[in-house]
Protein backbone atom coordinates (compact mmCIF):
# COMPACT_ATOMS: atom_id res chain seq x y z
CA UNK A 1 0.00 0.00 0.00
CA UNK A 2 1.40 3.54 -1.17
CA UNK A 3 2.31 6.25 1.71
CA UNK A 4 3.13 9.34 1.24
CA UNK A 5 5.01 11.36 4.36
CA UNK A 6 5.25 14.67 4.71
CA UNK A 7 8.25 16.68 6.59
CA UNK A 8 8.41 18.55 8.60
CA UNK A 9 4.76 19.00 10.12
CA UNK A 10 5.22 22.33 9.89
CA UNK A 11 7.88 25.19 9.07
CA UNK A 12 8.46 28.76 10.23
CA UNK A 13 11.20 30.70 8.46
CA UNK A 14 11.34 34.48 8.34
CA UNK A 15 10.43 36.23 4.86
CA UNK A 16 13.73 36.11 2.22
CA UNK A 17 14.77 32.56 3.33
CA UNK A 18 14.95 29.59 0.36
CA UNK A 19 13.58 26.53 1.61
CA UNK A 20 12.82 22.99 1.16
CA UNK A 21 9.63 21.04 1.64
CA UNK A 22 10.04 17.23 1.61
CA UNK A 23 7.85 14.25 0.27
CA UNK A 24 8.88 10.75 0.94
CA UNK A 25 6.40 7.99 -0.91
CA UNK A 26 7.27 4.05 -0.39
CA UNK A 27 6.03 2.85 -3.87
CA UNK A 28 7.78 3.99 -6.46
CA UNK A 29 5.34 2.82 -8.79
CA UNK A 30 3.80 6.29 -9.37
CA UNK A 31 2.92 7.97 -12.85
CA UNK A 32 3.20 11.40 -11.42
CA UNK A 33 3.97 13.23 -8.16
CA UNK A 34 1.68 16.30 -7.51
CA UNK A 35 2.19 19.28 -5.47
CA UNK A 36 -0.78 21.42 -3.83
CA UNK A 37 -1.10 24.54 -1.75
CA UNK A 38 -4.05 24.91 0.60
CA UNK A 39 -4.73 28.46 1.80
CA UNK A 40 -7.02 28.01 5.57
CA UNK A 41 -10.76 27.11 4.64
CA UNK A 42 -9.76 26.81 1.28
CA UNK A 43 -9.53 23.50 -1.41
CA UNK A 44 -6.54 22.40 -2.51
CA UNK A 45 -4.58 24.28 -5.85
CA UNK A 46 -2.12 22.61 -7.89
CA UNK A 47 1.01 24.21 -8.06
CA UNK A 48 3.87 21.78 -9.98
CA UNK A 49 2.89 17.91 -11.46
CA UNK A 50 5.95 15.98 -12.03
CA UNK A 51 5.53 13.26 -14.59
CA UNK A 52 7.58 9.78 -13.54
CA UNK A 53 9.84 10.34 -16.53
CA UNK A 54 10.82 14.10 -15.39
CA UNK A 55 13.38 14.94 -12.77
CA UNK A 56 11.65 18.37 -12.02
CA UNK A 57 9.80 21.19 -12.69
CA UNK A 58 9.82 24.89 -12.45
CA UNK A 59 7.26 27.33 -12.17
CA UNK A 60 8.26 30.93 -10.84
CA UNK A 61 9.82 30.97 -7.45
CA UNK A 62 9.30 27.04 -7.16
CA UNK A 63 11.02 24.03 -7.83
CA UNK A 64 9.77 20.68 -7.23
CA UNK A 65 11.62 17.37 -7.85
CA UNK A 66 11.38 13.78 -8.07
CA UNK A 67 13.76 11.06 -7.54
CA UNK A 68 11.70 8.13 -7.95
CA UNK A 69 14.29 5.52 -7.00
CA UNK A 70 14.61 7.17 -3.58
CA UNK A 71 10.75 7.60 -3.00
CA UNK A 72 11.73 11.20 -2.76
CA UNK A 73 10.28 14.74 -3.76
CA UNK A 74 11.22 17.78 -2.59
CA UNK A 75 9.78 21.78 -3.35
CA UNK A 76 11.74 24.25 -2.93
CA UNK A 77 10.74 27.47 -2.55
CA UNK A 78 13.13 30.60 -3.02
CA UNK A 79 12.78 34.19 -1.39
CA UNK A 80 9.95 33.39 0.52
CA UNK A 81 7.18 35.69 1.23
CA UNK A 82 4.61 36.03 3.80
CA UNK A 83 1.77 35.27 0.99
CA UNK A 84 3.52 32.12 0.30
CA UNK A 85 2.19 30.63 3.65
CA UNK A 86 -0.46 27.97 3.44
CA UNK A 87 -0.32 24.18 4.07
CA UNK A 88 1.31 22.24 1.30
CA UNK A 89 0.45 18.80 -0.24
CA UNK A 90 1.98 16.33 -2.35
CA UNK A 91 0.57 13.40 -3.73
CA UNK A 92 1.44 10.75 -5.70
CA UNK A 93 -0.46 9.21 -8.61
CA UNK A 94 -0.46 5.22 -8.90
CA UNK A 95 -2.88 4.77 -11.60
CA UNK A 96 -6.37 3.73 -11.40
CA UNK A 97 -8.12 7.67 -10.20
CA UNK A 98 -6.03 7.33 -7.45
CA UNK A 99 -3.87 10.24 -6.35
CA UNK A 100 -2.38 9.62 -2.56
CA UNK A 101 -2.06 11.87 -0.52
CA UNK A 102 0.57 13.26 2.36
CA UNK A 103 -0.87 15.18 5.25
CA UNK A 104 1.02 18.27 4.18
CA UNK A 105 3.55 20.55 5.71
CA UNK A 106 2.12 23.86 7.55
CA UNK A 107 4.78 26.65 6.29
CA UNK A 108 4.54 29.84 7.68
CA UNK A 109 6.60 32.75 6.44
CA UNK A 110 7.43 35.42 9.16
CA UNK A 111 7.42 39.17 7.94
CA UNK B 1 -14.73 31.97 -13.21
CA UNK B 2 -16.53 29.60 -10.82
CA UNK B 3 -14.50 26.42 -11.62
CA UNK B 4 -15.98 23.81 -8.77
CA UNK B 5 -18.71 24.83 -6.28
CA UNK B 6 -19.60 23.29 -3.70
CA UNK B 7 -23.23 23.88 -1.25
CA UNK B 8 -23.37 23.85 1.60
CA UNK B 9 -20.06 25.02 2.92
CA UNK B 10 -20.98 24.56 6.58
CA UNK B 11 -23.38 21.76 7.96
CA UNK B 12 -24.12 20.48 11.74
CA UNK B 13 -26.33 17.23 11.81
CA UNK B 14 -27.32 14.80 14.54
CA UNK B 15 -26.64 11.41 14.53
CA UNK B 16 -29.13 9.37 12.23
CA UNK B 17 -29.79 12.23 9.87
CA UNK B 18 -28.97 12.38 6.33
CA UNK B 19 -28.30 15.12 3.79
CA UNK B 20 -26.60 15.37 0.58
CA UNK B 21 -23.42 17.37 -0.55
CA UNK B 22 -23.70 19.19 -4.19
CA UNK B 23 -20.89 19.79 -6.18
CA UNK B 24 -21.03 21.85 -9.37
CA UNK B 25 -18.35 22.06 -12.15
CA UNK B 26 -18.36 24.34 -15.22
CA UNK B 27 -15.19 23.25 -17.14
CA UNK B 28 -16.31 20.00 -18.69
CA UNK B 29 -14.55 17.95 -16.77
CA UNK B 30 -15.33 14.04 -17.32
CA UNK B 31 -14.21 12.82 -14.19
CA UNK B 32 -15.11 14.14 -10.48
CA UNK B 33 -14.28 12.97 -7.33
CA UNK B 34 -15.19 13.16 -3.61
CA UNK B 35 -12.58 13.35 -0.75
CA UNK B 36 -12.34 13.55 3.03
CA UNK B 37 -10.13 15.47 4.84
CA UNK B 38 -9.22 14.73 8.32
CA UNK B 39 -6.83 16.37 10.90
CA UNK B 40 -3.74 15.07 10.36
CA UNK B 41 -4.10 13.25 7.62
CA UNK B 42 -3.93 13.56 4.02
CA UNK B 43 -6.97 13.58 1.59
CA UNK B 44 -8.58 9.95 1.23
CA UNK B 45 -10.97 9.24 -1.97
CA UNK B 46 -14.50 8.70 -1.11
CA UNK B 47 -15.92 7.77 -4.66
CA UNK B 48 -15.23 9.10 -8.30
CA UNK B 49 -16.51 9.50 -11.63
CA UNK B 50 -15.55 9.17 -15.11
CA UNK B 51 -18.10 10.47 -16.86
CA UNK B 52 -21.83 11.27 -16.68
CA UNK B 53 -23.88 7.84 -15.16
CA UNK B 54 -21.05 6.45 -13.83
CA UNK B 55 -19.55 5.92 -10.05
CA UNK B 56 -17.24 3.91 -8.70
CA UNK B 57 -15.57 3.23 -5.14
CA UNK B 58 -12.77 5.05 -3.63
CA UNK B 59 -10.40 4.38 -0.88
CA UNK B 60 -13.55 5.27 1.67
CA UNK B 61 -17.10 4.46 0.45
CA UNK B 62 -18.71 3.08 3.23
CA UNK B 63 -21.90 5.15 4.67
CA UNK B 64 -22.03 7.30 1.33
CA UNK B 65 -23.58 7.04 -1.93
CA UNK B 66 -23.12 9.72 -4.84
CA UNK B 67 -25.30 9.96 -7.96
CA UNK B 68 -23.88 11.93 -11.16
CA UNK B 69 -27.24 11.95 -13.52
CA UNK B 70 -25.53 15.29 -15.11
CA UNK B 71 -22.09 15.69 -16.58
CA UNK B 72 -21.76 18.99 -14.50
CA UNK B 73 -22.53 17.58 -11.41
CA UNK B 74 -21.83 14.95 -8.70
CA UNK B 75 -23.98 14.43 -5.72
CA UNK B 76 -22.68 12.71 -2.12
CA UNK B 77 -24.95 11.26 0.31
CA UNK B 78 -25.22 10.41 3.74
CA UNK B 79 -27.81 8.37 4.32
CA UNK B 80 -27.53 7.62 8.17
CA UNK B 81 -24.65 10.45 9.48
CA UNK B 82 -22.35 9.03 12.18
CA UNK B 83 -19.94 11.15 14.38
CA UNK B 84 -16.82 9.39 12.67
CA UNK B 85 -17.95 11.38 9.26
CA UNK B 86 -16.95 14.77 10.45
CA UNK B 87 -14.94 15.98 8.37
CA UNK B 88 -14.24 18.36 5.83
CA UNK B 89 -15.78 17.06 2.55
CA UNK B 90 -13.70 18.22 -1.19
CA UNK B 91 -15.00 17.69 -4.48
CA UNK B 92 -12.46 18.07 -7.50
CA UNK B 93 -12.79 17.14 -11.46
CA UNK B 94 -10.17 17.26 -14.12
CA UNK B 95 -10.22 16.32 -17.97
CA UNK B 96 -8.41 12.56 -17.63
CA UNK B 97 -8.65 10.35 -15.11
CA UNK B 98 -6.88 10.33 -11.50
CA UNK B 99 -3.60 12.24 -11.78
CA UNK B 100 -3.11 12.35 -15.21
CA UNK B 101 -3.95 15.79 -15.11
CA UNK B 102 -3.97 18.29 -12.06
CA UNK B 103 -7.66 18.00 -10.41
CA UNK B 104 -9.55 21.51 -10.06
CA UNK B 105 -10.87 21.41 -6.43
CA UNK B 106 -13.83 23.17 -4.47
CA UNK B 107 -13.43 25.57 -1.26
CA UNK B 108 -15.29 21.95 0.81
CA UNK B 109 -18.15 21.66 3.05
CA UNK B 110 -17.42 21.80 6.67
CA UNK B 111 -19.45 18.57 8.38
CA UNK B 112 -19.66 17.90 12.07
CA UNK B 113 -21.88 15.28 13.34
CA UNK B 114 -23.50 15.21 16.64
Amino acid sequence: KQEVTQIPAALSVPEGENLVLNCSFTDSAIYNLQWFRQDPGKGLTSLLLIQSSQREQTSGRLNASLDKSSGRSTLYIAASQPGDSATYLCAAYMGGNKLVFGAGTILRVKS
Amino acid sequence: NAGVTQTPKFRVLKTGQSMTLLCAQDMNHEYMYWYRQDPGMGLRLIHYSVGEGTTAKGEVPDGYNVSRLKKQNFLLGLESAAPSQTSVYFCASNHAGGGGQPQHFGDGTRLSIL
